[in-house]
């Protein structure tokens, strides 16, 4: 269908809190990536699928950051007890081919602000 | 951290004028591509230059690669009012198993009308 879909658009939480962001790629893509974009910031890597395997997590800042793809699809990236650092932008991006060296198509974000 | 940094970091030119975007590097790398990002927005792929091309044109973009001196640059040709965003270059690393863009920090484009 159309381009990558991310939602919530913006997420408001509470320090402590859990939160669950969700991202539906582009139908077929084989690699999703998740990217940490802070306030006049380039993305930060986070971390990579290829189909329902999670191949990178090195990006992660901390346990607290959870990812899943259970299905090669739809992925979720949770971030437990949720402190102020972690309000950011968080961007999702798939891609037809594996690894990361070829264009990436990029979801509108979700913006996570943490009070 | 980011491997690239772009300069300028901010850029304002008047519309019809050229912008120039540098963009530098750390490592070694398959290719690199350059992404644009409207406020608010997710990014946008551009173009993408391998390691071994060394200039790449599409419509009024040109990027220039020096792998020598680990630098790139984007040219946008007789500028847009609708061509204002943010501009990033982001790097695929030459290492097996690297599984990354590394973007920049990016270069902040303001056309005026």
């Amino acid at each position: 269908g159309a381009g990558v879909s991310q939602s919530p658009r913006y997420k408001v939480a509470k320090r402590g809190q859990d939160v669950a962001l969700r991202c539906d790629p582009i139908s077929g893509h084989v690699s999703l990536f998740w990217y940490q974009q802070a306030l006049g910031q380039g993305p930060e890597f986070l971390t990579y699928f290829q189909n329902e395997a999670q191949l990178d997590k090195s990006g992660l800042p901390s346990d607290r950051f959870f990812a899943e793809r259970p299905e090669g699809s739809v992925s979720t990236l949770k971030i437990q007890r949720t402190q102020q650092e972690d309000s950011a932008v968080y961007l999702c991006a798939s891609s037809h081919s594996s690894g990361g060296a070829h264009e990436q198509f990029f979801g509108p974000g979700t913006r996570l602000t943490v009070l | 951290s980011q491997q690239g940094e772009e300069d300028p970091q901010a850029l304002s030119i008047q519309e019809g004028e050229n912008a120039t975007m540098n963009c530098s590097y750390k490592t070694s790398i398959n290719n690199l591509q350059w992404y644009r990002q409207n406020s608010g927005r997710g990014l946008v792929h551009l173009i993408l230059i391998r390691s071994n091309e060394r200039e790449k044109h599409s419509g009024r973009l040109r990027v220039t690669l020096d792998t020598s001196k680990k630098s790139s640059s984007l040219l946008i040709t007789a500028s847009r009012a609708a061509d204002t965003a943010s501009y990033f270059c982001a790097t695929a690393s030459h290492q097996t198993g690297a599984n990354n863009l590394f973007f920049g920090t990016g270069t902040r484009l303001t056309v005026i009308p």
